[in-house]
């Protein structure tokens, strides 16, 4: 168990739709880094927050959007959802995402199926 | 963009065997990770290697980097059947994001 949690685990919706994934990060961890697996583009960093800021950007839709809390949660905003954004949604966290080495702890994702 | 190219993409081996996998990077490699995940699931860390030459042991697993070649190997040692997974490679380029490889599929038979 790396500490980091995700909710839900399954998420099953239609095409048009618009969902929220919910991350939680280790204690005392104030980065947070969202990634998308899907089979055919691997595991894709898709954006970063430090301690409530945006700090990094990957390949993110404008479609997707996403934010860290007060209390360190980060929740990732999926909408007009489309059969492509069928992946699994990864939360990561490290201590604080700086430019030194730092290893990232990763949730169990959230498992999006787009009908 | 740096790309990580792992091999070989699928590897099936007999309990009790041993078994490398490369991540060979496109760039000079400043940080390099190696996680396991098992099918559907979270990554688990494994390593971290930084600096070339470097080379870390975990239970029956090593890891080495080589900093000239900008390559890293992932070693296992009489495999068993709790090994088996999908082996990533993640570097980091100097900056926050992980890059990751396309993985390689383990499975080890009794």
């Amino acid at each position: 168990d790396s500490g980091v949690t995700q909710t839900p685990k399954h998420l099953i919706t239609a095409t048009g739709q618009r969902v929220t994934l919910r991350c939680s990060p280790r204690s005392g961890d104030l980065s947070v880094y969202w990634y998308q697996q899907s089979l055919d583009q691997g595991l894709q960093f898709l954006i970063q927050y430090y301690n409530g800021e945006e700090r990094a950007k990957g390949n993110i839709l404008e479609r997707f959007s996403a934010q860290q809390f007060p209390d360190l949660h980060s929740e990732l905003n999926l909408s007009s959802l489309e059969l492509g954004d069928s992946a699994l949604y990864f939360c990561a966290s490290s201590p604080s995402g700086g430019r030194g080495r730092e290893t990232q702890y990763f949730g169990p994702g959230t498992r999006l199926l787009v009908l | 963009s740096q790309e990580l190219e792992q091999s070989p993409q699928s590897l099936i081996v007999q309990e009790g065997k041993n078994l490398t996998i490369n991540c060979t990077s496109s760039k000079t490699l400043y940080g390099l990770y190696w996680y396991k995940q098992k099918y559907g699931e979270g990554l688990i860390f494994l390593m971290m290697l930084q600096k070339g030459g470097e080379e870390k042991s975990h239970e029956k697993i090593t890891a080495k980097l080589d900093e000239k070649k900008q390559q890293s190997s992932l070693h296992i040692t009489a495999s068993q059947p709790s090994h088996a997974g999908i082996y990533l490679c993640g570097a980091d380029g100097n900056t926050d994001k992980l890059i990751f490889g396309t993985g390689t599929r383990l499975q080890v038979f009794p």
